[in-house]
């Protein structure tokens, strides 16, 4: 297996453009995760899906921020309108779905708004 | 969700063990100890977790204390690959909401 595959793995774009991230997870898992990581932050669980349904999403910063689940093998996190505080390097991470399992991470995309 | 303590950083050389500690007094009878690891500008990966006994894999030893409330990540020889941030997890077993919530990690860094 490829392991868990992002795209873009970089992105530059300009403040209110919508950015589109997007996750392939290991084939079987049914959990995925979507990170956020910065400097002053640390890494910040933004959304956690269970079999396609987002189960915790108390970590999406706003409205601007959307992510969608439409099948088990796709997964995209939405900015919309992007501003520069968004910065950051974004994870997606996907695990069989139980306490008992590792949750495996993509290599990131870093995103750059100016 | 119940809470972990790591030190900011901690120093060792290269081909000795390394022990890596982790508080975690608030833990529950349903939370399980995961440690996770990242490398510089990779993402995290996962290197061992465990419940109640002692745990062996081929990249770490984990120790958890009888009640629970600490454990320890060990590397029996440090190289210097092994020099990143290292995470301690608590992951709740309870319900349906299983997430992987990272705090600040403690920094290692190997002498050669």
């Amino acid at each position: 297996d490829a392991g868990v595959i992002q795209s873009p793995r970089h992105e530059v774009t300009e403040m209110g453009q919508e950015v589109t991230l997007r996750c392939k997870p290991i084939s079987g898992h049914n959990s995925l995760f979507w990170y956020r990581q910065t400097m002053m932050r640390g890494l910040e669980l933004l959304i956690y899906f269970n079999n396609n349904v987002p189960i915790d999403d108390s970590g999406m910063p706003e409205d601007r921020f959307s992510a969608k689940m439409p099948n088990a093998s796709f997964s995209t996190l939405k900015i919309q309108p992007s501003e520069p505080r968004d910065s950051a390097v974004y994870f997606c991470a996907s695990s069989l779905g139980t306490w008992d399992t590792e949750a495996f991470f993509g290599q990131g995309t870093r995103l750059t708004v100016v | 969700d119940a809470k972990t303590t790591q030190p900011n950083s901690m120093e060792s050389n290269e081909e000795e063990p390394v022990h890596l500690p982790c508080n975690h007094s608030t833990i529950s009878g349903t939370d399980y100890i995961h440690w996770y690891r990242q490398l510089p500008s990779q993402g995290p990966e996962y290197v061992i977790h465990g419940l109640t006994s002692n745990v062996n894999n081929r990249m770490a030893s984990l120790a958890i204390a009888e009640d629970r409330k600490s454990s320890t990540l060990i590397l029996h020889r440090a190289t210097l690959r092994d020099a990143a941030v290292y995470y301690c997890i608590l992951r709740d077993v309870s319900g349906a909401n299983s997430k992987l919530t990272f705090g600040k990690g403690i920094t290692l860094s190997v002498r050669p």
